[in-house]
């Protein structure tokens, strides 16, 4: 069984700030751990993805994550957030079977103040 | 390349009545996953459907709950006599399961059940 835990469930942050959404998972398997972003009322577009190698990932507006498998954390960060990153954000792992479903983690709301 | 397509994207339906939401995966995808969204929550599987097969459908409420992809056509998540409690966001998703994919899957836009 997996599961995966976000445990902030809303961050405030102000505009040009750093900000870090903290995912943790538990599986007993090897997994694939994903960050998906929702704007309001629309569906799930994927942020960025860790499948193997290189432990650190980037997505092209700016978000890196970094798997750490002592850790079991795939923490989300962004240097300078900008308006337009306010969105919920969904951590997400699967298994490394093919066709395994995602368990997704509760969600982290992050709020981009002026 | 067209997207993941669900309809409709807005349903308000009347406690007893029936729901039926439909999805047509991304061409070349031929897995189908099906999600809900409670709010407030996050995303909980329910069901994951090949062409004509369930896989996996242990996510599923046991009772008024069903699914299906067929041969030709979209999946189909059908649920009877709806409850005020079936009031979610049902999200569909494809996946093509090409090899080193990690098993990525591809989101709709989603279809908002309202139960009065």
């Amino acid at each position: 069984a997996q599961s995966v835990t976000q445990l902030d469930s809303q961050v405030p942050v102000f505009e040009e700030a750093p900000v870090e959404l903290r995912c943790n998972y538990s599986s007993s398997v090897s997994v694939y751990l994903f960050w998906y972003v929702q704007y309001p009322n629309q569906g799930l577009q994927l942020l960025l993805k860790y499948l193997s190698g290189s432990t650190l990932v980037e997505s092209i507006n700016g978000f890196e994550a970094e798997f750490n498998k002592s850790q079991t954390s795939f923490h989300l960060r962004k240097p300078s957030v900008h308006i337009s990153d306010t969105a919920e954000y969904f951590c997400a792992v699967s298994g490394d079977n093919a066709g395994n479903m995602l368990t997704f983690g509760g969600g982290t709301r992050l709020m981009v103040k002026p | 390349n067209a997207g993941v397509m669900q309809n409709p994207r807005h349903l308000v339906r009347r406690r007893g009545q029936e729901a039926r939401l439909r999805c047509s995966p991304m061409k070349g995808h031929s897995h189908v996953y099906w999600y809900r969204q409670l709010p407030e929550e996050g995303l909980k599987f329910m069901v994951y459907l090949q062409k004509e097969n369930i896989i996996d459908e242990s996510g599923m409420p046991k009772e008024r709950f069903s699914a299906e992809f067929p041969k030709e056509g979209p999946s189909i998540l059908r649920i009877q006599q709806v409850v005020r409690g079936d009031s979610a966001a049902y999200f569909c998703a494809s996946s093509p399961l090409a090899a080193g994919t990690g098993n990525e899957q591809f989101f709709g836009p989603g279809t908002r059940l309202t139960v009065l």
